[in-house]
């Protein structure tokens, strides 16, 4: 059974940093792509980030570009996204998918629950 | 950047069809998927390259995409079908998201 388990997520302050984790099980993580998710409270989803099965390709929306880092460890079998200098619009619960295939342009067969992320003074 | 743009809100009386609609710049010449999204819940994969349905996704739930527009189809709609619906597609190496649509059944 495929599972994704986000975690890291929390309250943190404009201008700071957070790093979100993602835990895969069930499949062969290197062979996949891996994408994060975001949901603004009562809002749509929103492409993040994703990331190639062998990291070669990694992509970022513009809204997170240049702030944001995405990366994987097929030793843990984790993937991981690095937040810095946070915004108040970056508020949002984070899902970590698993793509269909090894590249990113690919939809995503499995969702994580979340991981909550609050950006506040 | 590219855009994909849904009706905010679709309604469907039980037992009848639903048609959620997903408009884009050569839609037709990517694949679509769409999502399904219960309140409280995280998103399910419905349908993928067009016209796909994962395994457990109930036959009702149908897809196409020609043109300009991709549409999701939802036969014999039942109460439990009551959720936000997303399209999805990807440009270049974006992967973009149409805005929702609320599917009631009343």
């Amino acid at each position: 059974e495929v599972q994704l388990v986000e975690s890291g997520g929390g309250l943190v302050q404009p201008g700071r940093s957070l790093r979100l984790s993602c835990a895969a099980s069930g499949f062969t993580f290197d062979d996949y792509a891996m994408h994060w998710v975001r949901q603004a409270p009562g809002k749509g989803l929103e492409w993040v980030s994703g990331i190639s099965w062998n990291s070669g390709t990694i992509d970022y929306a513009d809204s997170v570009k240049g702030r944001f880092t995405i990366s994987r460890d097929s030793a843990q079998n984790s993937l991981y996204l690095q937040m810095n200098s946070l915004r108040a619009e970056d508020t949002a619960l984070y899902y970590c998918a698993k793509g269909f295939g090894g590249e990113l342009l690919s939809h995503c067969d499995y969702w994580g629950q979340g991981t909550l992320v609050s950006v506040s003074s | 950047s590219y855009e994909l743009t849904q009706p905010p809100s679709v309604s469907v009386s039980p037992g009848q069809t639903a048609s959620i609609t997903c408009s884009g710049d050569k839609l037709g010449n990517k694949y679509a998927c769409w999502y399904q999204q219960k309140p409280g819940q995280s998103p399910v994969l419905v349908i993928y390259q067009d016209t796909k349905r994962p395994s457990g996704i109930p036959e009702r739930f149908s897809g196409s995409n020609s043109g300009n527009t991709a549409t999701l189809t939802i036969s014999g709609t039942q109460a439990m079908d009551e959720a936000d619906y997303y399209c999805q597609a990807w440009d270049s190496s974006i992967v973009v998201f149409g805005g929702g649509t609320k599917l009631t059944v009343l």
